[in-house]
């Protein structure tokens, strides 16, 4: 089955604390993006790769960093979690930028 | 101005009766465009995607209007199923990137 798959899907953890949520397709996807929702702002984009180690800032990075030295993988780091981090996270993958996005089931995270 | 602005309603229509959204978006380099729906906390999935030319799947019809720079989602025979928000999206060719709306909220009701 062709999916996107987040882990974990909810987290309550305390500021400071390193984390990093996985994000796997296996559906041979080149382009990968994480977004956060938050309540009257939407869905925004915190990074994105075109490819294999290519990654690029989206509208909202500022406090994360992401990897991609695999085509299936691209995780979140959050080196220093800070409570204005707590948001809903989405994880989403595509043939490209033009084509339709899967997204994972999302991951809510808590820092407190 | 928001690269992509969605009314955020929310709207409230009877079951069986014709709603439509309007999206508007700023950047003209923008050359794809979907709609996707999302249920309360839950991912959003993609309802369809915008053709110059318009398209039509079913009880859906999503049009674009590059002149005036808007995207138009139409629904007829409203069921309570259709009950969501729907996010309009807009490719950003030069800055590579995705933009959503804030969304639109329909509520169907008997």
């Amino acid at each position: 089955e062709a999916q996107v798959t987040q882990n974990p899907r909810y987290l309550i953890t305390v500021t400071g604390k390193k984390l990093t949520v996985t994000c796997s397709q296996n559906m041979n996807h080149e382009y990968m993006s994480w977004y956060r929702q938050d309540p009257g702002l939407g869905l925004r984009q915190i990074y994105y790769s075109m490819n294999v180690e290519v990654t690029d800032k989206g509208d909202v990075p500022e406090g994360y960093k992401v990897s991609r030295k695999e085509k299936r993988n691209f995780p979140l780091i959050l080196e220093s979690p800070s409570p204005n981090q707590t948001s809903l996270y989405f994880c989403a993958s595509g043939q490209g930028l033009k084509q339709p996005q899967h997204f994972g089931d999302g991951t809510r995270l808590s820092i407190l | 101005r928001k690269e992509v602005e969605q009314d955020p309603g929310p709207f409230n229509v009877p079951e069986g009766a014709t709603v439509a959204f309007n999206c508007t978006y700023s950047n003209s380099a923008s050359q794809s465009f979907f709609w996707y729906r999302q249920d309360c906390r839950k991912e959003p999935k993609l309802l369809m995607s915008v053709y110059s030319s318009g398209n039509e799947d079913g009880r859906f019809t999503a049009q674009l209007n590059r002149a005036s720079q808007y995207i138009s989602l139409l629904i007829r025979d409203s069921k309570l199923s259709d009950s969501a928000t729907y996010l309009c999206v807009a490719e950003t060719g030069t800055a590579s990137k995705l933009t959503f709306g804030t969304g639109t909220r329909l509520q169907v009701t008997l």
